[in-house]
Order: structure tokens, then C-alpha cells, then sequence
């Protein structure tokens, strides 16, 4: 039963460039979160999304950063035009339905932004 | 006042120590609480989840709610230098997109 998976694992991208992670949820799980850890802080969490729906982005910059849960295929996040800034760990967890708050993290990826 | 707050550490004990994990909040409506554990350049893992107030036993961990205090624990018996890793206290609200407030995280070493 394959957990939560996220790749590339390590990503490296040159600034003004775009950087695509993408999470493939654990089998039966309709939910789907992004978290950011940036070096010495705790995990923030970025967007919540069920297939084909944005449910909360509280926590998305304004800008350059989107995302997306297609009815096929794994969630996107997609940053662009990445500044230095944006180097940090980017965790995605999924959920089933009614999971009470249990969310299962993937092993994340890590941007590197030269 | 951050949300949810937690001593960083680090904090170094020797094998077969209790040790004490601790986090409080200001957030009333959080429900749900939990505790993950991150090894180095890994994904979280949970370790426990409580439910709104009281005790919950597994193994060797133990996790404690008091919503009066707003203050929640985690306990781990007869530490073993496998426990060496970064502990994580999360909680979130019932209900809505229940996405989780983590604390910093507080890294534990367990020497032999």
C-alpha cells in the first residue's frame, strides 16, 4: 500500500525559472494539502484541494504560486519565476474523507533556487 | 502570539530517559491534536492523534490534551537513540478545510 508520493525529490532551478512538484495521494484519499518548511521554521501550510476544487489557499502567496488537482493524475504545485526565497522543503499530505485531521505526509521536495 | 507555540531545543538525553515533549496554543477551537516525528531531510510521520482532551497510550508514547490549559504533551518511555529526530506538535479545527498549525518543532537526541 504505497503511501503518499511526491517528485522530483530534489529540484534545482535558476531564479526566473518555473518549478512543477507534483503529489500523488495515498490510495483512497480525495484530499490533498501543500505545506512549505523554510530552513529553521515549522511547516506552513500553502493550499488545500480536492479533485478539480481549490478549497482554502489561505496560505498561498498572492503570487506566482498556483495549484491544481485534476480529475486524472496527481496535484500540481506550481511556482513561477522563482526567486531565491523560495528555496525550502515543500511537503504535500492527503486525507480521506471525514479523516478527523489525520493528514499523511509525503517524503517532500526540495527546491533549490540559484 | 503565534498560535501554536513549542520549545525548539534542542534537547540531548541518554538512553532510557522520559522525556517530555511540550506545546501550547491560543487557538480555543482547535480540536484535533497531534504529534508527528520528521527524521533528517524526511517527510513527517505521525505518531499520535487526540481527539479534544484526555490521555492516549501506544507503546511507549504517551500524548495529553488539556484544552483548559490549552496545553498538550508528549511522553516517551525508556527512550531509545531510534527516537533521535525532530518532534512535531500539530492541531487544527473540526470542521472547515482542517488544515494543520504546526509548532517549530523541537529536535530530540537520544545518546547511547
Amino acid at each position: 500500500n504505497a503511501g503518499v508520493m511526491q517528485n522530483p525529490r530534489h529540484l534545482v532551478r535558476r531564479r526566473g525559472q518555473e518549478a512543477r512538484l507534483r503529489c500523488s495521494p495515498m490510495k483512497g484519499h480525495s484530499h490533498v494539502y501543500w505545506y512549505r518548511q523554510l530552513p529553521e521554521e515549522g511547516l506552513k501550510f500553502m493550499v488545500y484541494l480536492q479533485k478539480e476544487n481549490i478549497i482554502d489557499e489561505s496560505g498561498m502567496p498572492k503570487e506566482r504560486f498556483s495549484a491544481e488537482f485534476p480529475k486524472e493524475g496527481p496535484s500540481i504545485l506550481r511556482i513561477q519565476q522563482v526567486v531565491r526565497g523560495d528555496s525550502a522543503a515543500y511537503f504535500c499530505a492527503s486525507s480521506p474523507q471525514s479523516s478527523g485531521g489525520q493528514q499523511f505526509f509525503g517524503p517532500g521536495t526540495r527546491l533549490t533556487v540559484l | 502570539q503565534k498560535e501554536v507555540e513549542q520549545d525548539p531545543g534542542p534537547l540531548s538525553v541518554p538512553e532510557g530517559a522520559i522525556v517530555s515533549l511540550n506545546c501550547t496554543y491560543s487557538n480555543s477551537a482547535f480540536q484535533y491534536f497531534m504529534w508527528y516525528r520528521q527524521y533528517s531531510r524526511k517527510g513527517p510521520e505521525l505518531l499520535m492523534y487526540t481527539y479534544s482532551s484526555g490521555n492516549k497510550e501506544d507503546g511507549r508514547f504517551t500524548a495529553q490534551v488539556d484544552k483548559s490549559s490549552k496545553y498538550i504533551s508528549l511522553f516517551i518511555r525508556d527512550s531509545q537513540p531510534s527516537d533521535s529526530a525532530t518532534y512535531l506538535c500539530a492541531m487544527s479545527v473540526k470542521g472547515g478545510s482542517e488544515k494543520l498549525v504546526f509548532g517549530k518543532g523541537m529536535k530530540l537526541t537520544v545518546n547511547p
